[in-house]
């Protein structure tokens, strides 16, 4: 079956940086597209980003250019986010979340998701 | 885009009709809007695409339509599992997500 696995709650200090994996496995990896999402405690939810699995094409939303980067490894069926210069309110859980299809699309399957703190 | 969901809390009674309703700020164009349902400590789930479209084994009873503006997600005969956050997404430009609307049981 389709599945997203993701790494284990991190605790970072203001201004480090902070890598995410997303492991999938039961589907075609390079036929769709990774997005990631984030819920900051008892908010709503908040897109980050998107990564092409066929091409490592990625879209990132505005208020976080030049802090995200998403990459792929092929090699392993993985997508990673890196986001860096944190602050308190990256404090959140981070989802990543298949699109439907190989463009930037809804996701249909999520990641159990990963929260981060960040407290100094 | 700003995607604007009303109202922010639904309170209905299972059995009856829910209507939640997401307002853009410009034109969504081909009508790029999904709907997601989370129910706590759980991910968000897909509901709806392109607008009307039911995603896979999204039963009968949730419908979603609309365009331009003005979209529209209905649920018939709320089951007790229904009662949770529901958001609104646009991705026809850089996606963004609604507030969200809780659906609570009266």
């Amino acid at each position: 079956q389709i599945q997203l696995v993701q790494s284990g709650s991190e605790v970072k200090r203001p201004g480090a940086s902070v890598k995410l994996s997303c492991k999938t496995s039961g589907y075609m990896f390079s036929a769709y597209g990774i997005n990631w999402v984030r819920q900051a405690p008892g908010q709503g939810l908040e897109w980050l980003g998107w990564v092409s699995e066929y091409d490592g094409n990625t879209q990132y939303a505005q208020n976080l250019q030049g802090r995200l980067t998403l990459t792929t490894d092929t090699s392993t069926n993985t997508v990673y986010m890196e986001l860096r210069s944190l602050k308190s309110d990256d404090t959140a859980i981070y989802y990543c979340a298949r699109g439907i299809s190989a463009v930037l699309t809804p996701a249909d399957y999520w990641g159990q998701g990963t929260l981060v703190t960040v407290s100094s | 885009i700003v995607l604007t969901q009303s109202p922010a809390i639904l309170s209905l009674s299972p059995g009856e009709v829910g209507t939640l309703f997401c307002g853009a700020s410009q034109r969504v164009s081909h009508s790029y809007v999904a709907w997601y349902q989370q129910r706590p400590g759980q991910a968000p789930r897909l509901l709806i695409h392109d607008s009307s479209t039911r995603a896979t084994g999204v039963p009968f009873r949730f419908r979603g339509s609309g365009s331009g503006t003005n979209f529209t997600l209905t649920i018939n005969s709320l089951e007790p599992e229904d009662f949770a956050m529901y958001y609104c997404q646009q991705y026809a430009s850089s996606p963004t997500f609604g507030q969200g609307t809780r659906l609570d049981v009266k």
